[in-house]
């Protein structure tokens, strides 16, 4: 199985400020057929599900704002909130969808200071 | 509007059953692919299983901890997906969410509790 691990495990940002949230998989979840990396992003809020961010690695979702962004390639991820907003206090997974299982990151809570 | 709506969670003790249920709206169910992503109270994201859409094969996966007990169907013409869970263990307990994707996780439903416990 791959294996994805989150850093931090939390973060506490300013309002206004950069977040930077990393991801790291235990192997390559790039396909150099397509050259597209199998990772997504999601927030999820206390007591809600999940929500989709980012997929493909770096492509936006439908309706999130582009403070949220997100980079890498291979096994190396970071997903960036470029301007904290006190809406984006949220536990963020990563989740990789290369080979089955699917796995997903422990998460990173982000907390504002 | 999209929604997809999960029912069928409670207390069961260990060795039980539980059918869990999803109902879904605002989308062509039978054209999508479907998941359950479970919870731990305080904990991760687990993913559980697939089943892709009947036109690409119908087929399902299951992740290792829940291979083998439990199984992952789909009623198209009630827009349902199903999750029959037996063998259940204490560290099933868990919120599970039906989810639309497959790959990526597109909707969530909230999300049903299962607690295992004698």
């Amino acid at each position: 199985d791959i294996v994805m691990t989150q850093s931090p495990d939390s973060l506490g940002v300013s309002l206004g400020a950069r977040a930077t949230i990393n991801c790291k998989s235990s192997q390559t979840i790039l396909d150099s057929s397509n050259n597209r990396n199998y990772l997504a992003w999601y927030q999820q809020k206390p007591g809600q599900p999940p929500r989709l961010l980012i997929y493909w690695a770096s492509t936006r979702q439908s309706g999130v704002p582009d403070r949220f962004s997100a980079s890498g390639s291979g096994t190396d991820f970071t997903l960036t909130i470029s301007s904290l907003q006190a809406e984006d206090v949220a536990v963020y997974y990563c989740q990789q969808y290369y080979s089955r299982p699917f796995t997903f990151g422990p998460g990173t809570k982000v907390d504002m200071k | 509007e999209v929604q997809l709506v999960e029912s069928g969670g409670g207390l069961v003790k260990p060795g039980g059953s539980l059918r869990l249920s999803c109902v879904v709206s605002g989308f062509t169910f039978s054209n999508a692919w479907m998941s359950w992503v479970r919870q731990a109270p305080g904990r991760g994201l687990e993913w559980v299983g697939r089943i892709k859409a009947k036109t690409d094969g119908g087929t399902t996966d299951y992740a290792a901890p829940v291979k083998g007990r439990f199984t992952i169907s789909r009623d198209d013409s009630k827009n349902t997906l199903f999750l029959q869970m037996n063998s259940l263990r204490i560290e099933d307990t868990a919120i599970y969410y039906c989810t639309a994707g497959g790959t990526w996780e597109l909707l969530w439903g909230q999300g049903t509790l299962v607690a295992v416990s004698s």
